[in-house]
């Protein structure tokens, strides 16, 4: 069982759609996540960070962690047609090995006009 | 954000020939930098940590002697691919850590590597 799973899609909807995209993982030491935007053929972007449980919002973007179920989300609200890109889940554990991300397989979302 | 820039953006070179890839850190010193390479539709996989002034940590897996590392000063870690094969042919990216910010990594715009 690989650490971090996600569904790499591909998902497709509409402009101005709620858009929810999840990863579960395996290794309960992980305390810090994080949602990467890539665009095709450049390198990811930091959209969101969240440290343990809870939520963090920011603008259209909400970053959900339940680390009783192991399983984040990333709600977009409003999606437009520039939010096509592929999103990587990716997690971190305290310690020695800070820094060391694991990341998912990523999900490639479309926003169709 | 912390920026990270890496270049070449996108190379192509012969079989057996070596190919070196530049990340820097430009507004911040990076202890730690990290390799990681990405197959079409797939995932980020770390191959090794590059730490400065000292030897590399290789991924199990990841040949040492192919991908040579090297993080000279704080602001710059090279991979150099040696006697590059096709299959070598992938996207090569780079992560930097900026001291007292935790986690977060920012990420180079990534090396596009055709070995032919």
């Amino acid at each position: 069982q690989k650490e971090v799973e996600q569904d790499p899609g591909p998902l497709s909807v509409p402009e101005g759609a709620i858009v929810s995209l999840n990863c579960t993982y395996s290794n309960s030491a992980f305390q810090y996540f994080m949602w990467y935007r890539q665009y095709s053929r450049k390198g990811p972007e930091l959209l969101m960070y969240t440290y343990s449980s809870g939520n963090k919002e920011d603008g259209r973007f909400t970053a959900q962690v339940d680390k009783s179920s192991k399983y984040i989300s990333l709600f977009i609200r409003d999606s437009q047609p520039s939010d096509s890109a592929t999103y990587l889940c990716a997690m971190s554990q305290r310690g020695s090995t800070l820094g060391r991300l694991y990341f998912g397989r990523g999900t490639q979302l479309t926003v169709w006009p | 954000g912390a920026v990270v820039s890496q270049h070449p953006s996108r190379v192509i070179c012969k079989s057996g020939t070596s190919v070196k890839i530049e990340c820097r850190s430009l507004d911040f010193q990076a202890t730690t930098m990290f390799w990681y390479r990405q197959f079409p539709k797939q995932s980020l996989m770390l191959m090794a940590t590059s730490n400065e002034g000292s030897k590399a940590t290789y991924e199990q897996g990841v040949e040492k002697d192919k991908f040579l590392i090297n993080h000279a000063s704080l602001t710059l870690s090279t991979l150099t691919v040696t006697s590059a094969h096709p299959e070598d042919s992938s996207f090569y990216i780079c992560s930097a850590r900026e001291p007292g910010r935790s986690t977060e990594a920012f990420f180079g715009q990534g090396t596009r590597l055709t070995v032919v």
